[in-house]
C-alpha cells in the first residue's frame, strides 16, 4: 500500500496570506490527523477528521481550520499567516481511531512564512 | 504543557554501543508509542506497548513501560549510523471518544562512527 502523502512538500508564503495544505491518508484509513511541528513548541495536535467530521481539535486559534472529503483525502487551512505559522505540518492515517490502531504520518509540509 | 517528557534531550553514541531514553509522562494512559524522525522529515512509528504490558521487543528495540512511575524506556542495541535521529514518546489522551497523541520534545541521538 502506498503511504500517507501530502502536497506540497514545501511553501513559502508572506504574512497575511493563506494557505491549504493537502494529505492523502493510506487507502482504506478513515482517521486523519494534523500536527505542527516548530523547534520551540515541538509536536502539538491541530486536530482530527473521522469519516468527513472534525471529531477533535487542539489549542490552535480559528485561522486553523481542517476538512475531510467523502474519500477521506484532507486539507488544512491556514488564513492570515503570521511569522510564527512557519513549521513543518506532519498528518497522521489510522484505519479506524480507535487508541489501539497506530498512526502511520507523512512526510510533511514544510510551510515557511516571509 | 507537555504530557510526555524525554530524558536526555540529546545523547552522543559510539556505533555498536547502546542507547537508552527515557520518557516520563502525566496522566493515565491507554497505550505509549515511540517514534523516529530523521532530520526534518515525516514520523516513523517504531513499536507501541499498551497499559497493561511491561516490555516489548522488537527487533534491537526493546520498551519497557512502568505505569505506577509513568515513565517508559526506548533501549536501542548494538547502534548503527542509521539510527541516528530524534526519537519522540506519545501517549493517547481521550476526549470525547476521539484520540489525541501528545508527543514529548523528543531525544536527539547521534550514532559516531
Amino acid at each position: 500500500k502506498a503511504g500517507v502523502t501530502q502536497t506540497p512538500r514545501y511553501l513559502i508564503k508572506t504574512r497575511g496570506q493563506q494557505v491549504t495544505l493537502s494529505c492523502s491518508p493510506i487507502s482504506g484509513h478513515r482517521s486523519v490527523s494534523w500536527y505542527q511541528q516548530t523547534p520551540g513548541q515541538g509536536l502539538q495536535f491541530l486536530f482530527e477528521y473521522f469519516s468527513e467530521t472534525q471529531r477533535n481539535k487542539g489549542n490552535f486559534p480559528g485561522r486553523f481550520s481542517g476538512r475531510q472529503f467523502s474519500n477521506s483525502r484532507s486539507e488544512m487551512n491556514v488564513s492570515t499567516l503570521e511569522l510564527g505559522d512557519s513549521a513543518l505540518y506532519l498528518c497522521a492515517s489510522r484505519y479506524t481511531g480507535t487508541p489501539e490502531d497506530t498512526q502511520y504520518f507523512g512526510p510533511g509540509t514544510r510551510l515557511t512564512v516571509l | 504543557s507537555q504530557q510526555g517528557e524525554e530524558d536526555p534531550q540529546a545523547l552522543s553514541i559510539q556505533e555498536g554501543e547502546n542507547a537508552t531514553m527515557n520518557c516520563s509522562y502525566k496522566t493515565s494512559i491507554n497505550n505509549l508509542q515511540w517514534y523516529r524522525q530523521n532530520s526534518g522529515r515525516g514520523l516513523v512509528h517504531l513499536i507501541l506497548i499498551r497499559s497493561n504490558e511491561r516490555e516489548k521487543h522488537s527487533g534491537r528495540l526493546r520498551v519497557t513501560l512502568d505505569t505506577s512511575k509513568k515513565s517508559s524506556s526506548l533501549l536501542i542495541t548494538a547502534s548503527r549510523a542509521a539510527d541516528t535521529a530524534s526519537y519522540f514518546c506519545a501517549t493517547d489522551l481521550i476526549i470525547q471518544g476521539a484520540q489525541k497523541l501528545v508527543f514529548g520534545q523528543g531525544t536527539r541521538l547521534t550514532i559516531n562512527p
